[in-house]
């Protein structure tokens, strides 16, 4: 069985700031990993994911995650933050091979301020 | 290229009174579909997923019910809806046989339950 742990509903930072948002995960087989993020009022859009392959994910926005198999954890960062990056953001897992439901994190809100 | 239509976007209902939210795929054949519904300060549940036409599974008992009358039709269902059926509910799909894209998602539905 899969599950994600998501550290912090709410993170607040700074425009121009370091975003971090951390994300746990277990599963019993090796993992696909996913980052979500979801503006208000609307569905929820790719990120990034993780698969196979290199450990450091690039993704939409300016957001990167890297997959550590030792920590188990799927970080999504962005060295600086921008107004428009506030939203609520979602890590999910999912087990490999054959059919499996996507597991999500119960969320992450974050705020930019200028 | 595939996309999701959901809708509609709000609506209001009173208590007792039935349900039917629809969700369409277009652009793919075979798609795995399914029901979320994200309450307001509260993670994603998944309530319904369908891996083909008449195969509903179900992930919570509830009020709702599901189904899928055409390969890229999925419909979320209610006869008498309660106050706590109030909620976001988001339409996804991804490819039949493993979630390795991820899930894309429709715009979502707002249904407030009066």
């Amino acid at each position: 069985a899969q599950s994600v742990t998501q550290l912090g509903s709410h993170v607040s930072v700074s425009e121009g700031a370091l975003v971090l948002l951390r994300c746990n995960y277990s599963s019993s087989v090796p993992p696909y990993l996913f980052w979500y993020v979801q503006y208000p009022n609307q569905g929820l859009q790719l990120l990034l994911k993780y698969t196979t392959g290199a450990t450091l994910v690039k993704g939409i926005n300016g957001f990167e995650a890297e997959f550590k198999k030792s920590e188990t954890s799927f970080h999504l960062t962005k060295p600086s933050a921008h107004m428009s990056d506030a939203a609520e953001y979602f890590c999910a897992v999912s087990g490999s091979g054959g059919y499996n439901k996507l597991i999500f994190g119960a969320g992450t809100r974050l705020a930019v301020h200028p | 290229s595939q996309t999701i239509h959901q809708w509609p976007a709000t609506l209001v209902q009173p208590v007792g009174s039935p349900l039917s939210l629809e969700c369409t795929v277009e652009g793919t054949s075979n798609p795995n579909l399914y029901w979320y519904r994200q309450a307001a300060g509260r993670g994603l549940q998944l309530l319904f997923y369908s891996v083909g036409i008449g195969q509903i599974s179900s992930e919570v008992p509830q009020n709702l019910s599901a189904s899928r009358p055409q390969d890229r039709q999925f419909i979320l269902s209610s006869k008498k809806l309660l106050l706590s059926d109030s909620g976001f509910y988001l339409c996804a799909w991804s490819e039949l046989g493993g979630p390795e894209g991820g899930y894309t998602f429709g715009s979502g539905t707002r249904l407030t339950v009066v």
